[in-house]
């Protein structure tokens, strides 16, 4: 079945620093979803990425639609300790069931 | 507020019990979502339901069944079939089953013993 590998795995960073995570699919996806997650908390929609090559920004957050539709990164910028938690890629195929892939999460931690 | 709510945010039973997780949404939704996250992993898709008294099974169905008798609630029974279901279990909807981003709610963490 489709499977998404999400990297790093986890990150230790200093406040300030900018942060970089991608998702890479064995498919071709038609949408990308990022997530961010907080102990014992449900995830929280980041970013919602629809076209190939699309760029997209949420604040200090902007994420991409890989152009061969089978990637795509996540960058926070100036990263603050709040940023801390869990950050999840999705992407939907072109099935019609709504049905999402989620990769393993990418643990940021920052170092004030 | 429209959103999702789950109860209750913990929950205990005792092995070999039936157990049932609380999903409402108020967002006019018609799809929706059951997830099973266990440490360190990604979420996992167990049911969900494109409209309602419909639904389908996701990977990994065995041990737990649903309902969609109405639009605004998809509730999970964790029955005593299924064999770890000490989890955090998260319910998503999204307008339509189709290129429609998921909301999450709050999440409900099952400890069976």
């Amino acid at each position: 079945g489709q499977q998404l590998n999400q990297s790093p795995q986890s990150m230790f960073i200093q406040e300030g620093e900018d942060v970089s995570m991608n998702c890479t699919s064995s498919s071709i996806f038609n949408t990308w979803l990022w997530y961010k997650q907080e102990p014992g908390e449900g995830p929280v929609l980041l970013i919602a990425l629809y076209k190939a090559g699309e760029l997209t920004s949420n604040g200090r957050l902007t994420a991409q639609f890989g152009i061969t539709r089978k990637d795509s990164f996540l960058n926070i910028s100036a990263s603050i300790p709040s940023d801390v938690g869990i950050y999840f890629c999705a992407g939907q195929g072109s099935s019609n069931t709504g049905k999402l892939i989620f990769g393993q999460g990418t643990t940021l931690q920052v170092k004030p | 507020d429209g959103g999702i709510t789950q109860s209750p945010k913990y929950l205990f039973r005792k092995e070999g019990q039936n157990v049932t997780l609380s999903c409402e949404q108020n967002l006019n939704h018609d799809a929706m979502y059951w997830y099973r996250q266990d440490p360190g992993q990604g979420l996992r898709l167990i049911y969900y339901s494109q409209i309602v008294n419909d639904f389908q099974k996701g990977d990994i169905a065995e041990g737990y069944s649903v309902s969609r008798e109405k639009k605004e609630s998809f509730p999970l029974t964790v029955t005593s079939a299924q064999k770890n279901p000490t989890a955090f279990y998260l319910c998503a909807s999204s307008i339509s089953g189709s290129g429609y981003e998921q909301y999450f709610g709050p999440g409900t963490r099952l400890t069976v013993t």
